[in-house]
């Protein structure tokens, strides 16, 4: 079975304070894959990073940056100098391939944690 | 913006009614998800389809049902509906369906169901 826990339901932060999302995935898979999503308020699913099992390097994206630990089964997610406009749900999901299945992939989801950036 | 269209983007049903729910993918993705997002239960992945074949089923009621046409677009058909089933509906895109696809996602259709 696999899991994705966001143990943080909700976190506030004041703006320009860095603030970092868990997430910690259980899979038995050696081959899977790891996103984050951004649900801001007006409710459309923003896709931000997908990252593969296999590559552990760290990534920067402008004031984002993801760190992927596969000893821990964590994929945290680091936002730097935070801005009221990060203000969202984000979500973490694993996915790995269906068995013995073409064109079918098993997403788990976490259950999301809710950024509040306050001015 | 995804390149995944969806409509309608807000609906408001009485009880017992149906409606569908449609859905174009991106432009060349062969794979169309339905997820369902409510208050109480988060982000439930219903169905999957690939280039008009169903691939996998997860937590959709029979109620509900789901089809992808030969020009890819897919519909989502709720019937017999329950106050329960208001609900944020997303359809998702992914090239081929498999594993490390990313799944981009419509904005979503709201379904209010009075």
């Amino acid at each position: 079975a696999q899991k994705v826990t966001q143990a943080q339901t909700e976190i506030s932060v004041v703006e320009k304070e860095d603030v970092t999302l868990d997430c910690v995935y259980e899979t038995r898979d050696t081959t899977y894959y790891l996103f984050w999503y951004k649900q801001p308020p007006s409710g459309e699913l923003v896709f931000l990073i997908r990252r593969n099992s296999f590559d552990e390097q760290n990534e920067i994206s402008g004031r984002y940056s993801w760190n992927f630990q596969k000893s821990t089964s964590s994929f945290n997610f680091t936002i730097t100098a935070s801005q009221v406009v990060d203000s969202a749900v984000y979500f973490c999901a694993l996915s790995k391939a269906g068995a013995g299945t073409w064109g079918y992939q098993k997403v788990t989801f976490g259950t999301g944690t809710k950024l509040q950036v306050i001015p | 913006d995804s390149g995944v269209t969806q409509t309608p983007k807000h609906l408001i049903t009485a009880t017992g009614q149906r409606v569908t729910l449609r859905c174009s993918p991106r432009s060349g993705d062969l794979s169309v998800y339905w997820y369902q997002q409510s208050l109480d239960q988060g982000l439930q992945f219903l169905i999957q389809y690939y280039n008009g074949e169903e691939r996998a089923k997860g937590n959709i009621l029979e109620r509900f049902s789901a089809q992808q046409f030969p020009d890819l677009h897919s519909e989502l058909n709720l019937s017999s509906l329950e106050l329960g089933d208001s609900a944020l509906y997303f359809c998702a895109s992914s090239p081929d369906g498999r594993s490390g696809n990313t799944i981009y996602f419509g904005e979503g259709s709201w379904l209010t169901v009075v």
